[in-house]
């Protein structure tokens, strides 16, 4: 969905290595979404933003921080990579006035740790 | 607690047969029910949802699914596939009051011509 823009799309680094993958949404949603996507596992979340001051952990928060710097961008750190932080990460957004909540997701980023 | 199950990891149909992607699911009140696909190096696209109503949902690409409460089940399915219909598709669902929304592993759909 080009409303909700991921980068970088790829990217290879070391261990121990801090790295930040960005977010960027126009749907104009308060509610943003960080997943990660495993072979076999589906989508796991890291963490979740109901707004600019509300985050939140999921279920897999472990070795990850976010920012939150406005209503259109959350951002993922990796403090210190490691190897098994090797997938594709998701971004998402849902509009919390939508009875349902439908999430829509952007392009991803595929992160390979070494 | 809510969970959903993708029972096939693969499935297989020569295009122009019908195709059916399994999803069973199980919320501890009542469900919100999503399906989406994704294409190779491409993200999740969403595909149709169940909210209330009518248990046959139809969405995007023709593509249904049947919402059976009896069953917990809800199941994607496209009356005449088509190559291009070739991509991994999950099921999700979300219990109504949860902001959780929670995936299947996944069901990998190959269309042979």
């Amino acid at each position: 969905d080009a409303d909700v823009t991921q980068t970088p799309r790829n990217r290879i680094t070391k261990t121990g290595k801090r790295i930040m993958l960005e977010c960027s949404q126009t749907k104009g949603h308060d509610r943003m979404y960080w997943y990660r996507q495993d072979p076999g596992l589906g989508l796991r979340l890291i963490y979740y933003s109901f707004d600019v001051k509300d985050i939140n952990k999921g279920e897999i928060s472990d070795g990850y921080s976010v920012s939150r710097q406005a209503q259109a961008k959350f951002s993922l750190s990796l403090e210190s990579a490691i190897p098994n932080q090797t997938a594709l990460y998701f971004c998402a957004t849902s509009d919390f006035t939508e009875s349902q909540e439908t999430q829509y997701f952007g392009p991803g980023t595929r992160l390979l740790v070494l | 607690a809510q969970s959903v199950a993708q029972p096939e990891d693969q499935v297989n149909v020569a295009e122009g047969n019908p195709l059916t992607v399994k999803c069973t699911y199980s919320v501890s009140g009542n469900p919100y029910l999503f399906w989406y696909v994704q294409y190779p190096n491409r993200g999740l696209q969403f595909l149709l949802k169940y909210i209330t109503g009518d248990n046959l949902v139809k969405g995007s690409y023709g593509f249904e699914a049947e919402f059976n409460k009896s069953q917990t089940s809800f199941h994607l399915k496209k009356p005449s596939a088509l190559v291009s219909d070739s991509a991994l598709y999950f099921c999700a669902v979300r219990d109504i009051g949860d902001y959780k929304l929670s995936f299947g592993a996944g069901t990998t759909v190959t269309v042979r011509a």
